[in-house]
């Protein structure tokens, strides 16, 4: 089934540890996301990568790193997780990035706890 | 500064129609979607509206007026499966998605 696979779909993590969320899509979208979403709030966009090789970052990247070394695996880091990092991750594929109806077709989320 | 602003929250009853409004204030505009997140699960994609008017999909339609800054979902005949947050997300001028905290509709049979 063509579509965005997520692993850990979740983990409690001490602080402190690096932590690598995997993303991998089928589609053969160009550009990829990392969000986050926290409680009441809208999702936040963390980094992007608008095709493989390039990456930019989001709204809120501090703590974050990305890569993209192919066209479908978009993995984001936690170098060294804090408490505040806790949250529902999303990694999410569109055909393009920028201008167009560029739909975003999401992964299942993992739900990361950092105590 | 950029905002979205829907109701927190809405209820209406099975088999009915309801309309979620939504205004924003964008730098730019580049088009306006909605998707659907049912609690628990990722955002799934509605609707796109780029240019004013309507756009019908089924039991659900989007409107757009970009002069007003206003959009609205209007979800028809509807079923407990609806149940779930609606997140009204404008395109800026950068080509960047506002999210907002979206609206929870609950269905009561």
């Amino acid at each position: 089934i063509a579509g965005i696979t997520q692993a850990p779909t979740s983990q409690i993590l001490a602080a402190g540890r690096r932590m690598t969320l995997r993303c991998t899509q089928d589609m053969r979208h160009n550009a990829m996301y990392w969000y986050r979403q926290d409680l009441g709030l809208g999702l936040r966009l963390i980094h992007y990568s608008n095709t493989a090789g390039t990456t930019g970052k989001g709204e809120v990247p501090d703590g974050y790193s990305v890569s993209r070394a192919n066209t479908d695996d978009f993995p984001l880091t936690l170098a060294s997780a804090v408490p505040s990092q806790t949250s529902v991750y999303f990694c999410a594929s569109s055909p393009e990035g920028g201008a167009g109806a560029n739909v975003l077709t999401f992964g299942a989320g993992s739900r990361l706890t950092v105590l | 500064g950029q905002n979205i602003d829907q109701p927190t929250e809405m209820t209406a009853t099975e088999g009915a129609i309801v309309q979620i409004n939504c205004t924003y204030q964008t730098s730019g505009f580049n088009g306006l979607f909605w998707y659907q997140q049912h609690a628990g699960e990722a955002p799934t994609f509605l609707s796109y509206n780029v240019l004013d008017g309507l756009e019908e999909k089924g039991r659900f339609s989007s409107f757009l007026s970009r002069s007003k800054g206003y959009s609205y979902l209007l979800l028809k005949e509807l079923q407990m499966k609806d149940s779930a947050s609606y997140l009204c997300v404008p395109k800026d001028g950068n080509y960047q998605l506002i999210w907002g905290a979206g609206t929870k509709l609950i269905i009561k049979p």
